[in-house]
């Protein structure tokens, strides 16, 4: 069975533009979480969907952006990219909110470089 | 506020020597802990959970935890380690948010494992 898959696996933008991007959870999986990994540190929260529904959002500013599909799919906008937006996003999905298990399962992520 | 420290970023071990990841918790409340490890390039892999069950737990490749609340810990151990162990191991804790959970992360530690 496939696991999270996210697209692009590498990205380069420059500052200002504007990236998206996407992430397909395990089949069955209802609820999509989208996380931050700068270079050298642990993964922070971004957002967490559920059911289409934002049920979760960490410290991002605004310009940080997402939404989920009817086929749970799930993308990561981001404006006015910034040089601290270089990082790799991780998606991770669950079959639920996993409010029992907390258990996530995280793709291999898309690795952003702004320059 | 809930959080996860970390307390080596790095550790060093021969093959074949036990392993020690240390990992200390903040909670006003029972907590459900977790241990994520993370190859290069590769995606987080949950190794173990706790959530209130048995304060011994056991997880994949040999490794366990044990949830220690007169310590607030929740270190981990294996008790012979491989080169396939040379990995960054996360230490986490679940916070329940408005309608879902995050998860929070250690900053890692760097696991090499030499000849």
């Amino acid at each position: 069975d496939a696991g999270v898959t996210q697209s692009p696996t590498h990205l380069i933008k420059t500052r200002g533009q504007q990236v998206t991007l996407r992430c397909s959870p395990i089949s069955g999986h209802k609820s999509v979480s989208w996380y931050q990994q700068v270079l050298g540190q642990g993964p922070q929260f971004i957002f967490q969907y559920y059911e289409k529904e934002e049920r979760g959002r960490g410290n991002f500013p605004d310009r940080f952006s997402a939404r989920q599909f009817p086929n749970y799919s799930s993308e990561l906008n981001v404006n006015a990219l910034l040089l601290g937006d270089s990082a790799l996003y991780l998606c991770a999905s669950s079959v639920g909110l996993a409010l029992n298990t907390g258990e996530l399962f995280f793709g291999e992520g898309s690795r952003l470089t702004v320059l | 506020a809930q959080s996860v420290t970390q307390l080596d970023s790095h550790v060093s071990v021969s093959e074949g020597t036990p392993v020690l990841l240390r990992c200390n918790y903040s909670s006003s409340y029972s907590p459900s802990l977790f241990w994520y490890v993370q190859h290069p390039n590769k995606g987080l892999q949950l190794l173990l959970k706790y959530t209130s069950a048995a304060t011994l737990v056991k997880g994949i490749n040999g490794f366990e935890a044990e949830f220690k609340k007169s310590e607030t810990s929740f270190h981990l151990t294996k008790p012979s380690a491989h080169m396939s162990d040379a990995a960054e191991y996360f230490c986490v804790v679940r916070i329940l948010t408005g309608g879902g959970n995050k998860l929070t992360f250690g900053t890692g530690t760097q696991l090499k494992v030499e000849l």
